[in-house]
């Protein structure tokens, strides 16, 4: 029944490796988005696609790439990690913003 | 560009009491504005969702205001619990996104 499913809950890895999260929603929505939580809690978006399609690409290094194979899917891969890329990324999506943002439940990725 | 702050950072309350958090943003050209819960270690829960064209939203004990003009929106929390306590995020539709605050995080006491 969960709405905005991410795998895995908890990610640790080493320096330079790729890695993949991954992300299902059951809602029908048309939109998807990776936000990014830092150590401040403070949240900021990432990317949204609208039905497979890249809408918004914030200023994301080039070692984050997206892939929406379809509209309920939309999966992260990261290459050659740093650490400061540790932080919880959080999947979300919505049908068209008036109805609000649902939201995953995260996944907290820690780069050692 | 779109700034949202959230006032107090933090805040702890006896059992009890009639609380309000802050929500400041400074483009008033908003779709929509939300506020989640967000529990340690846990994802984010939606609370209230206030359209642009409306002034307030009530669930159960919490009543959310939005005054658009002034870029304010306030989360009132009544009777508040020790469940209440969590950080309390406001985020406002702009631009086919969310814009996030920081956040407050509430420590109701028993």
């Amino acid at each position: 029944d969960t709405a905005v499913s991410q795998t895995p809950k908890y990610l640790v890895t080493q320096m330079g490796n790729d890695k993949s999260i991954k992300c299902e929603q059951n809602l029908g929505h048309d939109t998807m988005y990776w936000y990014k939580q830092d150590s401040k809690k403070f949240l900021k978006i990432m990317f949204s696609y609208n039905n497979k399609e890249l809408i918004i690409n914030e200023t994301v290094p080039n070692r984050f790439s997206p892939k929406s194979p379809d509209k309920a899917h939309l999966n992260l891969h990261i290459n050659s990690l740093e650490l400061g890329d540790s932080a919880v990324y959080f999947c979300a999506s919505s049908q068209d913003s008036v109805w609000g943002y649902t939201f995953g439940s995260g996944t907290r990725l820690t780069v050692v | 560009k779109q700034e949202v702050t959230q006032i107090p950072a933090a805040l702890s309350v006896p059992e009890g009491e009639n609380l309000v958090l802050n929500c400041s943003f400074t483009d008033s050209a908003i779709y929509n504005l939300q506020w989640f819960r967000q529990d340690p270690g846990k994802g984010l829960t939606s609370l209230l969702l206030i359209q642009s064209s409306q002034r307030e939203q009530t669930s159960g004990r919490l009543n959310a205001s939005l005054d658009k003009s002034s870029g304010r929106s306030t989360l009132y929390i009544a009777a508040s619990q020790p469940g209440d306590s969590a950080t309390y995020l406001c985020a406002v539709t702009q631009g086919g996104k969310l814009i996030f605050g920081q956040g407050t995080e509430l420590s109701v006491k028993p």
